[in-house]
C-alpha cells in the first residue's frame, strides 16, 4: 500500500526559472494538501485541492505560485520565476476525505527546492 | 490567534527513560490536537490524534498524549524512549482541515 509519493526529492533551479513538483496521493484519497517548511517559518499550509478543484488557496504567495489536482494524474505546484526565497521543502499530504470527523493527514518525503 | 506552542526547542534524555514532549494550545471550541514526527530528509509521520473522548490517546511506536483541558496541554509521551526515537517533534491543531504545526521539538535520546 504505497504513500503518499512525491516527485521530485530535490529539485535545483536556478532564479527564473520554473520549478514543477509532482505528488500522487495515497491510493483512494481524493483530498490533496500541500504546505511549505522554511528554515525560519516551519510548516506553513499553502493550498487544498480536491480532483480538478482549488478548494481554499489562501496560504499560497498571490502571486508565480499555483496548483492543480486534474482529473487523471498527480497534483502539480508550480512555482514560476523562482527567487532564493521559495528554496524550502515542500510536503505534500493526503486524507481520504473531510468532514465533521477529522482526518489525519498523510504526508509524503518531499520536495527540497534549492534555488541557486 | 488560534494556536499551538511547544516550549521546549529541544529535549535530550537517556534511553530507557521516559520522554515527554509538552504542547500547550490556545484554541477555541472543542480542539483537534495531533502528534507528528519528522525523521531527517523524511516527511511527517503522523502518530496520533486527539478528537473527542478519553483524555489519554495512545499512538503508534509506544507513543501517548494527554488531553489537559484545564491545563490547555497535549503532551507527548512515552514510557521508556529510544535511541531511535531521535527525531523532530511538532504538535498541531485543526482548524476545518488545514494544520497548523508549532515550531517543534528536536528529541535526542543517547545510549
Amino acid at each position: 500500500n504505497a504513500g503518499v509519493m512525491q516527485n521530485p526529492r530535490h529539485l535545483v533551479r536556478r532564479r527564473g526559472q520554473e520549478a514543477r513538483l509532482r505528488c500522487s496521493p495515497m491510493k483512494g484519497h481524493s483530498h490533496v494538501y500541500w504546505y511549505r517548511q522554511l528554515p525560519e517559518e516551519g510548516l506553513k499550509f499553502m493550498v487544498y485541492l480536491q480532483k480538478e478543484n482549488i478548494i481554499d488557496e489562501s496560504g499560497m504567495p498571490k502571486e508565480r505560485f499555483s496548483a492543480e489536482f486534474p482529473k487523471e494524474g498527480p497534483s502539480i505546484l508550480r512555482i514560476q520565476q523562482v527567487v532564493r526565497g521559495d528554496s524550502a521543502a515542500y510536503f505534500c499530504a493526503s486524507s481520504p476525505r473531510t468532514g465533521t470527523t477529522p482526518y489525519e493527514q498523510y504526508f509524503g518525503p518531499g520536495t527540497r527546492l534549492t534555488v541557486t | 490567534a488560534q494556536s499551538v506552542a511547544q516550549p521546549e526547542d529541544q529535549v535530550n534524555v537517556a534511553e530507557g527513560n521516559p520522554l515527554t514532549v509538552k504542547c500547550t494550545y490556545s484554541v477555541s471550541g472543542n480542539p483537534y490536537l495531533f502528534w507528528y514526527v519528522q525523521y531527517p530528509n523524511r516527511g511527517l509521520q503522523f502518530l496520533l490524534k486527539y478528537i473527542t473522548g478519553d483524555n489519554l490517546v495512545k499512538g503508534s511506536y509506544g507513543f501517548e498524549a494527554e488531553f489537559n483541558k484545564s491545563q490547555t496541554s497535549f503532551h507527548l509521551k512515552k514510557p521508556s524512549a529510544l535511541v531511535s526515537d531521535s527525531a523532530l517533534y511538532f504538535c498541531a491543531f485543526m482548524n476545518d482541515y488545514k494544520l497548523s504545526f508549532g515550531a517543534g521539538t528536536t528529541v535526542t535520546v543517547r545510549a
